[in-house]
């Protein structure tokens, strides 16, 4: 079975300062990688995802994650976050198998101040 | 805009009353998802359909059932709820037309569910 972990469940990040979220699975199996946004009273969107090829991956609204295999990392990056930022984010993987589920971290509260 | 619909999205319900919630989308896709999320945990999928092919994970309780009637309807029952129940209560649906492990998952604003 495989598994999630966000090592941060909140990050407090001031405006236009980078931001990392960190995220680790395991997984006897090969993998696919995603992460979703959670915005106040909405539901999870898709960020970006990793698939195949380059290990660096751009998501929508200035993120990018990079996958790292020794590691079994797949960290989520900003350079320079905004208000609009804060959010709830998370890390998901999927088995490289015709098979449906995602299994989800238990996410990462970012906080963005002015 | 194409989408996924979850009503109510706040549900107040009594200990061991039947309770239904519901989720459609515009989107025409054919995978239709549940998922339970309690408080700072992880989405815990419950159950999915490819198509009318109903598909359940291992530990959801049978106390949870679903029905997809059509392909833009999928409905969530819970046939006698407990406290523990009481949960955010996401829908989401994906294509499903090409490898399923890799498909984008569009989600519902989801249905907030408190057991008195």
């Amino acid at each position: 079975a495989q598994s999630v972990t966000q090592l941060d469940s909140q990050v407090p990040v001031f405006e236009e300062a980078p931001v990392e979220l960190r995220c680790n699975y395991s997984s006897s199996v090969s993998v696919y990688l995603f992460w979703y946004v959670q915005y106040p009273n909405q539901g999870l969107q898709l960020l970006l995802k990793y698939l195949s090829g380059s290990t660096l991956v751009k998501g929508i609204n200035g993120f990018e994650a990079e996958f790292n295999k020794s590691q079994t990392s797949f960290h989520l990056r900003k350079p320079s976050v905004h208000i609009s930022d804060t959010a709830e984010y998370f890390c998901a993987v999927s088995l490289r198998s015709n098979d449906y589920k995602l299994s989800f971290g238990a996410g990462t509260t970012v906080t963005v101040r002015a | 805009d194409a989408m996924v619909i979850q009503n109510p999205r706040y549900q107040v319900t009594q200990f061991g009353k039947p309770v239904t919630l519901s989720c459609s989308q515009t989107l025409n896709h054919n995978v239709m998802y549940w998922y339970q999320q309690k408080s700072s945990q992880a989405p815990k999928l419950l159950f999915h359909y490819y198509d009318k092919d109903f598909n359940n994970e291992a530990d959801t309780p049978d106390n949870f059932q679903s029905r997809r009637p059509n392909t833009s309807f999928c409905f969530l029952d819970i046939r006698s709820p407990g406290l523990g129940d009481a949960a955010m209560y996401l829908c989401a649906t994906s294509r499903g037309t090409g490898q399923g492990s890799t498909d984008t998952q569009y989600f519902g604003p989801g249905t907030r569910l408190t057991v008195l």
